[in-house]
């Protein structure tokens, strides 16, 4: 088993919709879950940043974490085109564990 | 604030031969990590550094090395290159060695 499991997508949503993405991880000991954006032929940009269980919100963007289900998510409102990019969850052991990132995309 | 740079942006190879790829952090920054970025297997981490010694390492041979500079820049070095080693390489800086790591652009190295 991965450690981080991530569905690849890809997943089309009309502007303005409501996304959610999310991951599975197998490690309970793992503390520290990030949300990374990447554009194509771009590094990837750091998201969102939490700490354990619960809800973190930044502006359209919120990610929530669920230790109990070992379940992480991120949910994009009002989404627009330019939210569309791979979005890779990851998290932290010795170093950081990605997923294989969820291929989004807009459409106006 | 610059970003972390990496140069070359892309580079092409033939087998068997080496590479040397760059990275400069975020001014500030002490930790630099690398990572390989391909379509099959994600991203995964190559191996990081902090002030000028290797604190981890991943799961790759040992054919990929690298070093990091007293003014924290690293560079990482690929040897006998094979064709499964095109891919994208990523370098990050973080300012301990923490969790928020922020990425550079990458190099594309591309093996023939």
């Amino acid at each position: 088993q991965k450690e981080v499991e991530q569905d690849p997508g890809p997943l089309s949503v009309p502007e303005g919709a409501i996304v959610s993405l999310n991951c599975t991880y197998s490690n309970s000991a793992f503390q520290y879950f990030m949300w990374y954006r990447q554009y194509s032929r771009k590094g990837p940009e750091l998201l969102m940043y939490t700490y354990s269980s619960g809800n973190k919100e930044d502006g359209r963007f919120t990610a929530q974490v669920d230790k109990s289900s070992k379940y992480i998510s991120l949910f994009i409102r009002d989404s627009q085109p330019s939210d569309s990019a791979t979005y890779l969850c990851a998290t932290s052991g010795t170093a950081l564990i990605f997923g294989k990132g969820t291929t989004l995309s807009v459409s106006s | 604030k610059a970003g972390v740079t990496q140069t070359p942006r892309y580079l092409i190879k033939t087998r068997g031969q080496q590479v040397t790829l760059s990275c400069s952090p975020i001014s500030g920054h002490r930790s630099v990590s690398w990572y390989q970025q391909t379509p099959g297997q994600g991203l995964q981490f190559l191996f990081e550094y902090f002030s000028e010694t290797q604190r981890n390492k991943g799961n790759f041979p040992g054919r990929f090395s690298g070093r990091q500079f007293s003014n924290s820049r690293s560079e990482m070095n690929v040897s006998t290159l094979e064709l499964g080693d095109s891919a994208l390489y990523l370098c990050a800086s973080s300012k301990g060695g923490g969790n928020e790591q922020f990425f550079g652009p990458g190099t594309r190295l591309t093996v023939l």
